[in-house]
């Protein structure tokens, strides 16, 4: 199975500032990999999904990129605002494709 | 339309005495999963069900865990004669199909304390 790491428990950034995450896995390379938000008392809310063949992916100010040969994505939240903080979670599917392994989650503060 | 719902949203029980954890999938969604999270960890893989049929139970931590699907809709995971670790977040998701790359949509979870 998957041993998932993610940077970090908690990141504290200033306002306006990019905030950077970190996932590396150390078996397999995935055929993708799906970014989810978690707010305190919430369940993970899906935010970007990459494939192996993407190398950046964005949606609005997130950023995420697949580096199959560092095994190795990152999230990036640029302009960062006191809302995007939260605990950002990293999924990869395992050999069953349903089946997804996630890591334990980074918590990002923004500070205003 | 309405989202993943669970009940109860918190549980106390004693330890020893048994427990049900109710899921309301989002509507036509034929997968649906159930994961654990103890506090700072992250998500830990329970079960899979496909229709009401559940072809991966290999994340059931021990026989006093089990879960059914009825109607292809509503789950109910059931942990019987609870113990402390046993205390925890149960989440459930589901997705349209259980294919690959799909969106996995959560519930609120079902916080369990057993005393």
């Amino acid at each position: 199975s998957q041993k998932i790491e993610q940077n970090s428990e908690a990141l504290n950034i200033q306002e306006g500032k990019t905030a950077t995450l970190t996932c590396n896995y150390t078996n397999y390379s995935p055929a993708y990999l799906q970014w989810y938000r978690q707010d305190p008392g919430r369940g993970p809310v899906f935010l970007l999904l990459i494939r192996e063949n993407e190398k950046e992916k964005r949606k609005e100010r997130l950023k995420v990129t697949f580096d199959t040969t560092l095994k190795q994505s990152l999230f990036h939240i640029t302009a960062s605002q006191p809302a995007d903080s939260a605990t950002y979670l990293c999924a990869l599917p395992g050999s069953n494709d349903y089946k997804l392994s996630f890591g334990a989650g980074t918590t990002v503060t923004v500070r205003a | 339309g309405a989202g993943v719902s669970q009940s109860p949203s918190n549980k106390v029980t004693e330890k020893g005495k048994d427990v049900e954890l109710r899921c309301d999938p989002i509507s036509g969604h034929t997968a649906l999963y159930w994961y654990r999270q103890s506090l700072g960890q992250g998500l830990e893989f329970l079960i899979y069900f496909q229709g009401n049929s559940a072809p991966d139970k290999s994340g059931l931590p021990s026989d006093r865990f089990s879960a059914e699907r009825t109607g292809g809709s509503v789950s109910t995971l059931t942990i019987q004669r609870t113990q402390q670790e046993d205390s925890a977040v149960y989440l459930c998701a589901s997705s349209p199909q259980g294919l690959g790359a799909e969106t996995q949509y959560f519930g609120p979870g079902t916080r369990l304390l057993v005393l």
